[in-house]
């Protein structure tokens, strides 16, 4: 398997725009997640999925954040209108089956926002 | 409410030196997992071990060993015999029974193996 793979893995934007991170999970994991790593907070939870469904968002920053899962191969995190303080890298992680099994993080995306 | 703490937050030692990372956690859950994780200067998270609240037994793997101690709330991690290539950020995580599968991290520790 290819592992997680995350897609940009990076992104320069400016202020105000869009930006929309990807993510497929390891063929038959049934948990993602979307964790933010940043020099001042570590790493943070923003978001989780089981099958597909948004079960805790408690994470998210602000309504300028959302996450959606179409199917079990795809996840997108989106912010808009982005901000400097956003920069970050943003991790996607899955997970299999039982509770409490071990995540297997992608590569990560590096998010600067000018 | 989980809390992860990794006091240091920076260790040098030379190459060869054996080296333990330090971890103390809080949980109300009776059942909780433990994890830790590297993450080279690369910047992917390498998972390395899991450890159930159950099962109290020291693990070695290779150079790794871990010492998981339910009475102080611990989970320590010590390299043996270090090498160069052990230089990353460690990191020690906790997954509560009540938690789904979130994890919470704590703030890391970098390790710096000097040759």
């Amino acid at each position: 398997d290819a592992g997680v793979i995350q897609s940009p893995r990076h992104e320069v934007t400016e202020m105000g725009q869009e930006v929309t991170l990807r993510c497929k999970p390891i063929s038959g994991h049934d948990y993602l997640f979307w964790y933010r790593q940043t020099m001042m907070r570590g790493l943070e939870l923003l978001i989780y999925f089981n099958n597909n469904v948004p079960i805790d968002d408690s994470g998210m920053p602000e309504d300028r954040f959302s996450a959606k899962m179409p199917n079990a191969s795809f996840s997108t995190l989106k912010i808009q209108p982005s901000e400097p303080r956003d920069s970050a890298v943003y991790f996607c992680a899955s997970s299999q089956g039982r509770p409490n099994t071990e995540a297997f993080f992608g590569q990560g995306t590096r998010l600067t926002v000018v | 409410a989980q809390k992860v703490t990794q006091a240091q937050t920076e260790i040098s030692v030379v190459e060869k030196e054996d080296v333990t990372l330090d971890c103390v956690y809080e949980t109300r859950d009776t059942t909780y997992y433990l994890f830790w994780y590297k993450q080279p200067p690369s910047g992917e998270l390498v998972f390395l071990i899991r450890r159930n609240s159950f099962d109290e037994q020291n693990e070695i793997s290779g150079r790794y060993s871990w010492n998981f101690q339910k009475s102080t709330s611990s989970f320590n991690f010590t390299i043996t015999a270090s090498q160069v290539v052990d230089s990353a950020v460690y990191f020690c995580a906790l997954s509560g029974n009540n938690a789904g599968n979130m994890l919470t991290f704590g703030g890391g520790t970098r390790l710096m193996v000097k040759p």
